[in-house]
């Protein structure tokens, strides 16, 4: 069956600092992965998608990078943290149906 | 731009009582309609709604879609405390962006 990982569950970081937010899927091949986040009583509003190895797509323009080194691995992530970027990051995958979540990131940025 | 909005954003209730919670929805090229449970951390899926008019049901949930009036209902009957939740609506267009639109979802709190 497939699972997904996603690491560390609880991050703080001061503002400035760099941020590395990793997400892996195991059972299943080239999935489409997703990155989504999640402001306090807001819905989810996605960050970055890849559809493969090295293809990232991105949705809004903002501080955060995404990559995809591996096929079923990616990284989120940042040069230097706004206070703006403090939030509940999901990683999520699917096949052709629904999509599959990660238990999440909480970031808080002072 | 495609846009998903739930209502209400907040609700409170008893158990036993009946919910419905709604989720319309403009999107270009609509494919499927999605419902997830929000508990604590993971989103977990409830249903996914292709075709208008056709009911799926999960035990006490049901859901159904009008793809003429572009929305979606959530139905829960004899609500537990366990139905304590954030419930989020998300729409897929067949883009071929392989991307989801979330509404910001329903709060419900049901009160033993």
């Amino acid at each position: 069956s497939q699972t997904i990982h996603q690491w560390p569950a609880t991050l703080v970081q001061p503002v400035g600092s760099p941020l590395s937010l990793e997400c892996t899927v195991e059972g299943t091949s080239n999935p489409n992965l997703y990155w989504y986040r999640q402001a306090a009583g807001r819905g989810l509003q996605l960050l970055f998608y890849s559809v493969g190895i090295g293809q990232i797509s991105s949705e809004v323009p903002q501080n955060l990078s995404a990559s995809r080194p591996q096929d079923r691995q990616f990284i989120l992530s940042s040069k230097k943290l706004l206070l703006s970027d403090s939030g509940f990051y999901l990683c999520a995958w699917r096949d052709t149906g629904e999509l599959f979540f990660g238990e999440g990131s909480r970031l808080t940025v002072l | 731009e495609d846009k998903v909005v739930q209502s209400p954003l907040s609700l409170v209730v008893h158990e036993g009582d009946t919910v419905t919670l709604n989720c319309s929805y403009e999107v270009t090229n609509f494919r499927s309609l999605l419902w997830y449970k929000q508990e604590k951390k993971a989103p977990t899926f409830l249903f996914m709604l292709t075709s208008s008019g056709i009911e799926k049901k999960s035990g006490r949930l049901s859901s159904i879609l009008d793809k003429k009036e572009l929305f979606s209902i959530l139905n829960i009957t004899a609500t537990q405390t366990g139905d304590s939740a954030v419930y989020l609506c998300a729409v897929e267009p067949s883009s071929g962006n392989n991307d989801m639109r979330f509404g910001a979802g329903t709060r419900l709190t049901v009160k033993p």
